[in-house]
């Protein structure tokens, strides 16, 4: 099985920060990894897929970025409404996820 | 826009069969594939399989001798059935439609997950 590992595991900011969560493959993935939202309670939210495609209506401060085994999900400018946890998720073999990143306010 | 549900008993006994349905709305059941997703409290999220609309299914190796997906187009939902649980199987238990066309890629909607519980 290919093992994704995010870090960091928790990440403190505050509105207006530029954050940067990364996520690392135990072997290469080309570009099929995908990236979630998720909120407490909440369906988690498709933000990327193909490591920097925007999905549709997801604002434009998220990005992706990474090819191989390293990848990174951006946010340009936090919002109030991002603090979340994050997910990553690969379809090259089989899929797996993250083990996620909690973004929480400072 | 597309809305997942998923309903079923919130309590399962050890050995027993847990059974979970989602319900589609918004959209339809038919041309997609539609997949099942657990997270065990404090752990990651697990991949448990998919089923396309004709039938056709997928299930990770580590469940499959457990798993059974299936598919009702006419009442736009689908089903998970997962025999002789312990309490390793407890998790919230996701549905979601997954973006493929030979196979699966990313999952596009998700529902809001049920908790289920394993414990006599």
């Amino acid at each position: 099985d290919i093992q994704m590992t995010q870090s960091p595991s928790t990440l403190s900011a505050s509105v207006g920060d530029r954050v940067t969560i990364t996520c690392r493959a135990s072997q290469s993935i080309s570009s099929w990894l995908a990236w979630y939202q998720h909120k407490p309670g909440r369906a988690p939210k498709l933000l990327i897929y193909k490591a920097s495609s925007l999905e549709s209506g997801v604002p434009s401060r998220f990005s992706g970025s990474g090819s191989g085994t390293e990848f990174t999900l951006t946010i340009s400018s936090l919002q109030p409404d991002d603090f979340a946890t994050y997910y990553c998720q690969q379809y090259y073999s089989s899929w797996t996820f993250g083990q996620g990143t909690k973004v929480e306010i400072k | 826009q597309v809305q997942l549900q998923e309903s079923g008993p919130g309590l399962v006994k050890p050995s027993e069969t847990l059974s979970l349905t989602c319900t589609v709305s918004g959209g339809t059941i038919s041309s997609y594939y539609w997949s099942w997703i657990r997270q065990p409290p404090g752990k990651g999220l697990e991949w448990i399989g998919y089923i396309y609309y004709r039938g056709s299914t997928n299930y990770n190796p580590s469940l499959k001798s457990r798993v059974t997906i299936s598919v009702d187009t006419s009442k736009n939902q689908f089903s998970l059935k997962l025999t002789s649980v312990t309490a390793a199987d407890t998790a919230v238990y996701y549905c979601a439609r997954a973006y493929g066309d030979y196979t699966i890629y990313h999952f596009e909607y998700w529902g809001q997950g049920t908790l289920v519980t394993v414990s006599s």
